[in-house]
């Protein structure tokens, strides 16, 4: 059964750190999404890459952010430096776009982040 | 700009019970709506999606909804739910550059 991987699971960190989050894609798959959770906002779209490229960050703080697909199979998120703020769970999702709708992205676990 | 709401924040219901969650959009462009559902500690699964076609759309797990165009709203049902069902269940409209966006979700409590 095909799936997205994100590591790690859990996080906590302390202020100022600078954070990693990794996705593993599916084999195939050519659009990549980090979303956030929170209580507050729900889930929020950070960012968007299709075939690699970035198409769209406008949903990520871009003073502490990155978002980057250094090849096809890994797409890392990362935060420096980190806040208390920035505690949530971070979700990546893959598809595969194209003019046949089969829209449906698969989701990962997510990666539970506590900045302390 | 594409917008989901979630009337219920919150939905208790006993087991065996019917249950429907409301989900309205507004969109500007097609419209494709879908359900996620989450498990706690767990990522989103599909439950199901409207792409085109009857407005009646079937998912796993016994869930159907229905696509009302005049009234904005994709409802999801299930006739007879299970303890089991209790999750939080996202709405959701594709939008530009195929992008999803969730309303703030249901959840779903079930009791014996």
């Amino acid at each position: 059964d095909a799936r997205v991987t994100q590591t790690p699971r859990h996080k906590v960190t302390e202020m100022g750190q600078e954070v990693t989050m990794r996705c593993q894609p599916i084999l195939g798959h050519n659009t990549v999404f980090w979303y956030r959770q929170t209580m507050m906002q729900g889930l929020e779209l950070l960012a968007y890459f299709r075939n690699r490229a970035p198409l769209d960050d406008s949903g990520m703080p871009k003073d502490r952010f990155s978002a980057e697909m250094p090849d096809a199979t890994l797409a890392t998120l990362k935060i420096q430096p980190s806040e208390p703020r920035d505690s949530a769970v971070y979700f990546c999702a893959s598809g595969l776009n194209s003019l046949e709708p089969n829209y449906g992205y698969t989701f990962g676990s997510g990666t539970r982040l506590t900045v302390v | 700009a594409q917008s989901v709401t979630q009337l219920d924040s919150q939905v208790p219901v006993f087991e065996e019970a019917p249950v429907e969650l409301r989900c309205n959009y507004s969109s500007s462009v097609s419209v494709y709506l879908f359900w996620y559902v989450q498990y706690p500690n767990q990522g989103l699964q599909l439950l199901l999606k409207y792409l085109s076609g009857s407005t009646l759309v079937k998912g796993i797990n016994g869930f159907e909804a229905e696509f009302n165009k005049s009234q904005t709203s994709f409802h999801l049902r299930k006739p007879s739910v299970h303890i089991s069902d209790t999750a939080e269940y996202f709405c959701a409209v594709l939008g530009g550059y195929s992008t999803l966006t969730f309303g703030k979700g249901t959840m779903l409590l079930v009791s014996p």
